[in-house]
């Protein structure tokens, strides 16, 4: 089946510096998109998610920007504090398949 | 959102024994999910479990191994059978909450010894 890859699997990023975490996609019938951050031995916490007839969507220090032309989703983090230290998971559904977890990119927050 | 608990949340198994993890939801659903993450990957999703009918099982997953239960709205069991050191894993239950969102629990973190 098709599933949803991560570019990089781990990030470091500077204390108060914007991170940036991608995600791309396989499935075209993919209609909502998902971030999800797992803290060390919790489940994942819901962040912020796209429906595919949005480009960009804003949260609390959170941006999701999707691009459907090139089937990428990315997370921007602006002012990246150690708090954000996890690993982030994009989740794809679309169709009829069921949500669908990229494998996780790291975030560490060097102080 | 939805508060999810599940019980136990940690567990050492010896193989060839069976565990049931419970899964609670402060609010009905209508849809419960149960996934695996093995160390250091991502979620694998073993079943969807619906209240009223059999629980619906993806590839690589059969109901011999992973049998679910879905008695109300608000609750779930997912039993472990016959485990071996290839099952140590966290399980996660999930469930949708408006929409197509989904929520986890805590998971429950079992090793096979």
């Amino acid at each position: 089946g098709e599933s949803v890859g991560l570019h990089l699997p781990t990030l470091s990023v500077q204390e108060g510096d914007n991170s940036i975490i991608n995600c791309a996609y396989s499935n075209s019938a993919s209609d909502y998109f998902i971030w999800y951050k797992q803290e060390s031995g919790k489940g994942p916490q819901f962040i912020i998610d796209i429906r595919s007839n949005m480009d960009k969507r804003q949260g609390q220090r959170v941006t999701v920007l999707l691009n459907k032309t090139v089937k990428h989703l990315s997370l921007q983090i602006a002012a990246t504090q150690p708090g954000d230290s996890a690993v982030y998971f994009c989740a794809d559904l679309g169709g009829n398949t069921p949500l669908v977890f990229g494998k996780g990119t790291r975030l560490s927050v060097i102080a | 959102s939805a508060v999810i608990s599940q019980k136990p949340s940690r567990d050492i198994c010896q193989r060839g024994t069976s565990l049931t993890i419970q899964c609670q939801v402060d609010s009905q659903v209508t849809m419960m999910f149960w996934y695996r993450q093995q160390p250091g990957q991502s979620l694998t999703l073993i079943a969807t479990a619906n209240q009223g009918s059999e629980a619906t099982y993806e590839s690589g997953f059969v109901i011999d191994k992973f049998p679910i239960s879905r008695p109300n709205l608000t609750f779930s069991t997912l039993t472990v059978s016959n485990m071996s050191p290839e099952d140590s894993s966290i399980y996660l239950c999930s469930v949708n909450k408006g929409a197509d969102t989904q929520y986890f629990g805590p998971g429950t973190r079992l090793t096979v010894l």
